[in-house]
């Protein structure tokens, strides 16, 4: 069965910490990506990538910087972390195009900066 | 830019009882249009989707037809259950782009 592996379910850490989030998937995909989910607000999309050691803006990058240094691995860093990025980070893979349609998710890491 | 508008709830529905969820969409050209679902404590998985206009997606008892000259692509279920107790996420993704874009998500929450 294809799987999405996030590296934690919880995660608390204090205001200016450097916060690393991990995702391995194991089906082989070129694409993966970062959304974060708020109440109100959906999902939206920090960054994603398309290959190894490419990445890409996606509508909320601020704050955020990515790393994909293998191609099943892709990790989300916090450089300093602030309140305002408590949230539920959900980290997702398609295959490339012209197949790259459907996302599978990994079950999401709720953060909590304090 | 492309955008996805849907309620965001919560609908309280009786169990039996039929589910309408709106979706509307902007976007510029074609594109493939999606229903993703997510239970408690759960990432998003594919609910079903359309790629092309008049097509109608199915899945478990939900079906939903891509409606280009209303720009829509509504959820709709006969018969709903408990085990459908979810937040529903309508999305759609620009064709030759590897981005997809979600709607706010909307919560179902169904009682015995």
């Amino acid at each position: 069965d294809v799987k999405v592996t996030q590296s934690s379910r919880y995660l608390v850490k204090r205001t200016g910490e450097k916060v690393f989030l991990e995702c391995v998937q194991d089906m082989d995909h070129e694409n993966m990506f970062w959304y974060r989910q708020d109440p109100g607000l959906g999902l939206r999309l920090i960054y994603f990538s398309y290959d190894v050691k490419m990445k890409e803006k996606g509508d909320i990058p601020e704050g955020y910087s990515v790393s994909r240094e293998k191609k099943e691995r892709f990790s989300l860093i916090l450089e300093s972390a602030s309140t305002n990025q408590t949230s539920m980070y959900l980290c997702a893979s398609s295959e490339g195009p012209p197949t790259n349609e459907k996302l599978f998710f990994g079950s999401g890491t709720q953060l909590s900066v304090l | 830019g492309d955008s996805v508008t849907q309620m965001e709830g919560p609908v309280t529905l009786s169990e039996e009882a039929f589910l309408t969820i709106n979706c509307t969409y902007t976007a510029t050209g074609y594109p493939s249009l999606f229903w993703y679902v997510q239970y408690p404590g759960e990432g998003l998985q594919l609910l079903l989707k359309a790629t092309k206009a008049d097509d109608k997606g199915s899945n478990k008892g939900f079906e939903a037809t891509y409606r280009k000259e209303t720009t829509s692509f509504h959820l709709e279920k006969g018969s709903v259950q408990v085990s459908d107790s979810a937040v529903y996420f309508c999305a759609l993704n620009g064709r030759g782009y590897q981005k997809v874009t979600f709607g706010i998500g909307t919560k179902l929450q169904v009682i015995p």
